[in-house]
């Protein structure tokens, strides 16, 4: 059974670019979740999608978003990157919407210079 | 604010004795705490979880202590091994709130040989 892919591993933005990041999740999960990981403020959740639905949001500024597919694919956006911005994003998928197994990808490490 | 508070932030521990994790909650709606392990270069994976209606759960070398009262739960590892090297991570869902994960800070744990 594949596990979750995200897609690419490496991006490297110039301030004041835009960025798309991708999420395959697991076949047959419909909840995917987005965190971003950096060694100052650790693992903080972005938003959770559900059959194509927001769940739930974080504390992100609008520059961030997501959206789902009705394949349950995900991808999420920040636009006019900040050097802040620069972090490890990991997208998690689980079977169900309630406190379900959450499984991570590797992430996808973003620099923005 | 930090919801859930992690500690030690780092830990060494010789080849076969007990590494123990802390973490303490502040928000009474959480109901479902899992752990985590992440290796460098991967994202985080599902150890042990547990909820509040039990106050141990054992998996092989790995235990969750669960003190309701105290909003406190614990990680041991028992014979620790090199191998299980790695940064823990607790975390804690709310009922309902599908599944959005708040995370500790993490505790890097390194086992001696």
């Amino acid at each position: 059974k594949a596990g979750v892919t995200q897609t690419p591993r490496y991006l490297i933005k110039t301030r004041g670019q835009q960025v798309t990041l991708s999420c395959s999740p697991i076949s047959g999960h419909r909840s995917v979740s987005w965190y971003q990981q950096t060694p100052g403020q650790g693992l903080q959740f972005l938003f959770e999608y559900f059959s194509e639905t927001q769940r739930n949001k974080g504390n992100f500024p609008g520059r961030f978003s997501g959206r789902q597919f009705s394949n349950s694919r995900s991808e999420m956006n920040v636009s006019t990157l900040e050097l802040g911005d620069s972090a490890l994003y990991l997208c998690a998928s689980s079977w169900t919407d309630s406190q379900t197994e959450a499984f991570f990808g590797q992430g996808t490490r973003l620099t923005v210079v | 604010q930090q919801q859930v508070k992690q500690s030690p932030q780092s830990l060494i521990v010789q080849k076969g004795g007990i590494s123990i994790i802390n973490c303490a909650y502040e928000n009474t709606a959480f109901d479902y705490f899992p752990w985590y392990q992440q290796f460098p270069g991967k994202g985080p994976a599902l150890l042990i979880a547990i909820r509040p209606d039990v106050s141990e759960k054992k998996e092989g070398r790995f235990t969750i202590s669960f003190n309701k009262s105290a909003k406190q739960f614990s990680l041991h590892i028992m014979d620790s091994q090199p191998g299980d090297s790695a940064t823990y991570f607790c975390a804690a869902t709310v009922r309902g709130a599908g599944n959005m994960l708040t995370f500790g800070g993490g505790t890097r744990l390194m086992v001696k040989p």
